[in-house]
């Protein structure tokens, strides 16, 4: 079992404010995705990273895969309403699958 | 259509009933999985189909789950004899080639009673 631990788990700042929440695991993944899930859908893709070390930004979003390709971790800049949701980590592994964590629940309140 | 669609979007059944859950992938995808999310948990994988090839059915829970594809377009993902612990949100989704990032579907939230 590939085990996806993310903190915290619940998350609440006031708009403007800076965050970031985490990915961690014991096993190594060829590449860690991040998705944002709302009430109701289903979880969207934000990005990818495959190498160790990387950093991806999307737009107020920062992205960085562990040197060890074992853990990452998702930083927030200037939070907004509209990044409310449920940030999930996903490694891949074996055969194309891919283990999801619990989620880092994110509310910015305006 | 231009997403993963799935139906119903909701279902309340029965304990003991049988259900039946729809899933339409993108066309043109060959990677096709059913994930479940039951409230404060993770998305915890059920089954995957690639092509033509054998399904990885590792996770399904119980012999009461079955899913069938019917090469690389609809899978129904089956329930027999609904017990309340099956109470959950049903995700599927799909990739090319199981490469690459998923496209998930709204779901379907089971509720047995």
């Amino acid at each position: 079992t590939q085990l996806l631990e993310q903190s915290p788990q619940f998350l609440s700042i006031q708009e403007g404010e800076n965050l970031t929440v985490y990915c961690n695991s014991s096993s190594v993944f060829s590449s860690l995705q991040w998705y944002r899930q709302e009430p109701g859908e289903g979880p969207v893709l934000l990005v990818t990273v495959v190498t160790g070390g990387e950093v991806k930004k999307l737009k107020r979003l920062t992205f960085q895969f562990g040197d060890a390709r074992k853990d990452s971790s998702l930083h927030i800049t200037a939070a907004q309403p509209g990044d409310t949701g449920l940030y999930l980590c996903a490694g891949r592994y074996g055969n194309n699958r891919l283990a999801f964590g619990k989620g880092n629940q994110v509310v910015v309140i305006p | 259509g231009a997403g993963v669609s799935q139906s119903p979007s909701n279902k309340v059944t029965e304990k003991g009933k049988d259900v039946e859950l729809r899933c339409d992938p993108i066309s043109g995808h060959t990677a096709l999985y059913w994930y479940r999310q039951r409230l404060g948990q993770g998305l915890e994988f059920l089954i995957y189909f690639q092509g033509n090839s054998a399904p990885d059915k590792s996770g399904l829970p119980s012999d009461r789950f079955s899913a069938e594809r019917t090469g690389e377009s609809v899978s129904t993902l089956t329930i027999q004899r609904t017990q309340q612990e099956d109470s959950a949100v049903y995700l599927c989704a799909s990739s090319l080639q199981g490469a690459g990032g998923y496209t998930f579907g709204s779901g379907t939230r089971l509720t047995v009673v």
